[in-house]
Parts: C-alpha cells; structure tokens; sequence
C-alpha cells in the first residue's frame, strides 16, 4: 500500500510570497495532521482533521496559515505571506482512528526555505 | 501544558552494547505510547507501541512502561550502526478537541562499530 505521499519534497522560495503543501493521506485512514519540525521546537501539531472537517487548528502558529481537506485523499497547508521564521519541514500524517492506540505515519516531509 | 521530556543527547554506545532511551510524560491521563525512529533528513517511523504497564518486546527492542511515575523507556539489544538516528517518545494526550499525540524532541543514539 502507498503511504502518505507529500508534495514538493523541497521548497525554496521568497518571504512574502505564497508557499502551498500538499498531502495524500493513506487510503482509508480517516485523520490527517499537519506537523512542523524544527531542531528548537521539535515536532508541532498543527492542525489535524477528521472526515475531512477541522478539528483542532490551535497549533497553527498565525492568520498567515491556512489548511484545507477538500476531500478524503487531499489536503493542503498554505502559507500566505511567506517569513524567513517560517523554515521548517513539515510533515503530513494520516491515522485510521484517533486516540488511543492508534499510531500516526508520517509522510516524507516537505523541507522549506524562505530567503 | 502537557509535556513529553527526553534527554537530548547524544546518547553513544559501542556496537553490541545496550542503549536506553527514556521518557517522562507530564499527563497522567495519557495511555498509549510510541516510539518512532527517524534518521537524518527522513520522517518519524514508528517502532513500538505499548499501552500497558510492564514490558513489550520486538526483537531487539523492548519497550518499558510505568504509568505510576509516568515514565516510559526503550531498550535496543546488540545495538547496530544502522541504529544511530533520533528517537522520538510519543504520548497521547486528551483535550477539548479530542485526543492528540504529544511528541518529545527526541534523543540522538550514536552507535559506534
């Protein structure tokens, strides 16, 4: 089975313009999150979803972040404008079920770079 | 705010030896833990799970749990090169909202052939 696919692996772009992610969760899983892994922060929730609704967004950091799961095998974080302290990876997850016991896989992450 | 504290390392061990890596969680409530192991540009790989107080094995790894003083640990047996990587300590965590996964920053295991 595919895991969850993320798109672009790498981005490098300038502050203040429009940065979008995206992820495909695994076939099936009904939860997605959104990470951000920096090397003072470690691992940050983001935001996550279920059934394609928002659950918990307390994790987004500003107003300049906006995620969006139109659908149960797509979604995307926007970043709008762009800040050098936005640098991070991000990581996509899908779960099948929420709480306990239910392990989270992680996409291969999008590296991102604002000069 | 709930809280997942590792020692961040490195921790280094020669090869063969045993390497612990340990966790200590602040929410009493919590009750599954992970272990997830993610090598140098790579995302988190989940390794072990256990739910449980006591000990779970899988091959070289034992994950060890005690609720009572809210902490968890990962033993690697005939520890290998291919080992060294950071090892992230996960642990559910209940809110409002429902109930997410709190990750620790992770501790780095360097081991030497």
């Amino acid at each position: 089975d595919a895991g969850v696919i993320q798109s672009p692996r790498h981005e490098v772009t300038e502050m203040g313009q429009e940065v979008t992610l995206r992820c495909k969760p695994i076939s099936g899983h009904d939860y997605l999150f959104w990470y951000r892994q920096t090397m003072m922060r470690g691992l940050e929730l983001l935001i996550y979803f279920n059934n394609n609704v928002p659950i918990d967004d307390s994790g987004m950091p500003e107003d300049r972040f906006s995620a969006k799961m139109p659908n149960a095998s797509f979604s995307t974080l926007k970043i709008q404008p762009s800040e050098p302290r936005d640098s991070a990876v991000y990581f996509c997850a899908s779960s099948l079920a929420m709480g306990v016991h239910q392990p989270q896989h992680f996409g291969d992450g999008t590296r991102l770079s604002i000069l | 705010q709930k809280e997942v504290e590792q020692n961040s390392g490195p921790l280094s061990v020669p090869e063969g030896a045993i390497a612990s890596l340990n966790c200590t969680y602040s929410d009493r409530g919590s009750q599954s833990f992970f272990w997830y192991r993610q090598y140098s540009g790579k995302s988190p790989e989940l390794i072990m799970s256990i739910y449980s107080n006591g000990d779970k094995e899988d091959g070289r790894f034992t994950a060890q749990l005690n609720k009572a003083s809210q902490y968890v640990s990962l033993l690697i047996r005939d520890s290998q090169p291919s080992d060294s990587a950071t090892y992230l300590c996960a642990v559910t965590s209940a809110n409002q909202a429902g109930t997410a996964l709190i990750f620790g920053k992770g501790t780095t295991l360097s081991v030497s052939s």
